[in-house]
């Protein structure tokens, strides 16, 4: 069974710094990308950016270029996002979704449980 | 980066009914476009790639389609675990964008 599953709930001062893990289980790690989507409270979803575990290459969504990086861990199959200087506006829910590609098709396939990320002073 | 325009926003439906949400890309996006459900405390789940296409195990009372820019997604048949909120999102180009969601719920 595919599963990403995420780390718990954080709250954190404006300024601060989060650092979300997304464990990965049930296929090959390296074969597939991984993509943060991120959820302010009532809103709709906004992509964030994506990290490809073969290499660590990533690409980050211009909005959060500077202040989001991603990583993994190979030897236990996870990744991690870590969101500088955040601000109130950046309390959400943030999610990690596998990227499925199958010739030119691309589509969030399995999602992680999603992170609440509170930033309040 | 391509704007993804999703209507309604909001839908009141009942049970048995059949209902139609509408996202309309600012660019051609070919038929890179997939359709999520989200309920509530829920992470989204994927229902239709590539415009058209069932996902697996998702039933065939959900349906996509494609004309031009304009796209659509069909429940035939409203079922009680249908009301939720259903998001749009293109994969043409970065940054790949989601529409605003449309909330399904019950008449």
């Amino acid at each position: 069974q595919v599963l990403l599953v995420q780390s718990g709930a954080e709250v954190k001062k404006p300024g601060a710094s989060v650092k979300v893990s997304c464990q990965t289980s049930g296929y090959t790690f390296n074969d597939y990308y991984v993509h943060w989507v991120r959820q302010a409270p009532g809103q709709g979803l906004e992509w964030m950016g994506w990290i490809n575990p073969y290499n660590g290459g990533t690409n980050y969504a211009q909005k959060f270029h500077g202040r989001v990086t991603m990583t993994t861990d190979t030897s236990i199959s996870t990744v991690y996002m870590e969101l500088n200087s955040l601000r109130s506006d950046d309390t959400a829910i943030f999610y990690c979704a596998r990227m499925r590609i199958v010739a030119a098709s691309y589509s969030f396939d399995i999602w992680g449980q999603g992170t609440v990320v509170t930033v309040s002073s | 980066d391509i704007q993804m325009t999703q209507s309604p926003s909001s839908l009141s439906a009942s049970v048995g009914d059949r209902v139609t949400i509408t996202c309309q890309a600012s660019h051609d996006i070919k038929d890179y476009l997939n359709w999520y459900q989200q309920t509530p405390g829920q992470a989204p789940k994927l229902l239709i790639f590539d415009a058209s296409n069932l996902e697996t195990g998702v039933p065939s009372r959900f349906s996509g389609g494609a004309s031009g820019t304009d796209f659509t997604f069909t429940i035939t048949g409203l079922q009680p675990e249908d009301f939720a909120t259903y998001f749009c999102q293109q994969y043409y180009d970065l940054p790949y964008t989601f529409g605003q969601g449309t909330k399904l719920d019950i008449k």
